[in-house]
């Protein structure tokens, strides 16, 4: 079964921009479509947005201004991007890999990396 | 944005029970529902999606059901793995939105 595992840096300062990089592992990123989600400490799950099998982007409106997820696939990982951060960007940020086609559903998720915005 | 309302917030259940657990859509989302199932300081897991299709490897003592704006999940017989926090999710349109959670404690 595929794994997933999220790294990046564990502190970004406020208004710089948080990256973070998925790597896939037990099988091929391409022909599959991926997802970010996070939850700030104590609280719910929150989309961040996803990539499809095709390349097509959705984001969630409420980050869509910052957001960009992309796909390296001669590396086999995805990344995220979220610029002008600030403390409320404070998350664990998990990737996960999708089923379906068109209706997309979470499957399978990394441990998650924990990103704290702070000067 | 689909607003997702789960009932209770918290329950408390003893190891054998069966523990219901509800989701309520603002709006109809068909069938286009999952589960998860997450344990302190660790990721979640998926359990169902499309209503009530375990994912691979999920023990059937999970079980999912309706359609439209009203869901539920049932634990047939809760065992001391299974006190977590729980969480439904539409994937009908975006974005996606995740209900508040469910805690299910040890009585």
């Amino acid at each position: 079964q595929v794994q997933l595992q999220e790294s990046g840096p564990g502190l970004v300062k406020p208004s710089e921009t948080l990256s973070l990089t998925c790597s896939v592992s037990g099988g091929s990123i391409s022909g599959y479509s991926w997802t970010w989600i996070r939850q700030p400490p104590g609280k719910g799950l929150e989309w961040i947005g996803h990539i499809s099998y095709s390349g097509s982007t959705n984001y969630n409106p409420s980050l869509k201004s910052r957001v960009t997820i992309s796909i390296d696939t001669s590396k086999n990982q995805f990344s995220l991007k979220l610029n002008s951060v600030a403390a409320a960007d404070t998350a664990v940020y998990y990737c996960a890999t999708l089923g379906g086609y068109y209706y997309y559903y979470m499957e399978v998720w990394g441990k998650g990396t924990t990103v704290t915005v702070s000067s | 944005d689909i607003q997702m309302t789960q009932s209770p917030s918290s329950l408390s259940a003893s190891v054998g029970d069966r523990v219901t657990i509800t989701c309520r859509a603002s709006q109809g989302i068909n069938n286009y529902l999952a589960w998860f199932q997450q344990k302190p300081g660790k990721a979640p897991k998926s359990l169902i999606y499309a209503a009530s299709s375990l994912q691979s490897g999920v023990a059937p003592k999970f079980s999912g059901s309706g359609f439209g704006t009203e869901f539920t999940l049932t634990i047939s017989s809760l065992q001391p793995e299974d006190f977590a926090t729980y969480y439904c999710q539409q994937y009908k349109s975006y974005p996606w939105t995740f209900g508040q959670g469910t805690k299910v404690e040890i009585k």
